[in-house]
């Protein structure tokens, strides 16, 4: 395991309401990633972090927007929350390649259910 | 980014073993080929990750074709544990290599019975 932690676990919010999910990992890895996971779409990549202050765009991060102001914290959030944007949000880290090798941990998972 | 193919679906019997496909026809030379799993409710956790020359660890082993252009995940005895999706992914490189993010298909379904 590679100590993430994700919250809230479980969230429900009103459309158009702000939301923020918020990712915390304790292995000093560098790489930070937000995926969503849908019936029938697999896990899509939202936004990723290469470093701190340093993110870039997924698959599917139009509603979205990230920060990471520090290397253990990677924050997403979801500026005016809406229906289509329900789903179960899963946060990733990784290490740099040379020393952690190829392998990519995940959090148990965020729930959000937008009503 | 390479795509990958899975069949949707796969049955197998307990302690029999396991042969999971994976098409992956436009991988490029420097992908890597990934094998996730995830559980039910879950997060995706690694199985093992290859270039060229097989591969094996204690949870499964990794066929590659000479080619690349298929690979086989091969679990050696089934147990009820292992049914889950199983994803493989190609590890695509951003440009200038600064970090590795892994785009993941649909994944195949494997049901485990007694």
């Amino acid at each position: 395991d590679a100590g993430i932690t994700q919250s809230p676990r479980h969230k429900v919010t009103e459309t158009g309401t702000p939301v923020t999910l918020r990712c915390h990992q304790t292995e000093n890895h560098r790489y930070m990633y937000w995926y969503r996971q849908d019936p029938g779409h697999g896990l899509r990549l939202i936004h990723y972090s290469y470093g701190v202050k340093d993110t870039d765009k997924g698959e599917v991060s139009d509603g979205y927007s990230v920060s990471r102001s520090k290397t253990e914290d990677f924050l997403l959030t979801l500026e005016s929350a809406t229906s289509s944007q329900t789903s179960v949000y899963f946060c990733a880290t990784g290490g740099a390649q040379r020393v952690y090798g190829n392998t990519i941990y995940f959090g148990e998972g965020s729930w959000l259910t937008v009503v | 980014d390479a795509k990958t193919t899975q069949p949707n679906s796969m049955e197998s019997n307990e302690e029999e073993p396991v042969h999971l496909p994976c098409n992956h026809s436009t991988i490029s030379g420097t992908d890597y080929i990934h094998w996730y799993r995830q559980l039910p409710s879950q997060g995706p956790e690694y199985v093992i990750h290859g270039l060229t020359s097989n591969v094996n660890n204690r949870m499964a082993s990794l066929a590659i074709a000479e080619d690349r252009k298929s690979s086989t995940l091969i679990l050696h005895r089934a147990t009820l544990r292992d049914a889950a999706v199983y994803y493989c992914i190609l590890r695509a490189l951003l440009p200038g290599g600064a970090t590795n993010k892994l785009i993941f298909g649909t994944g195949t379904l494997l049901a485990v019975q007694p």
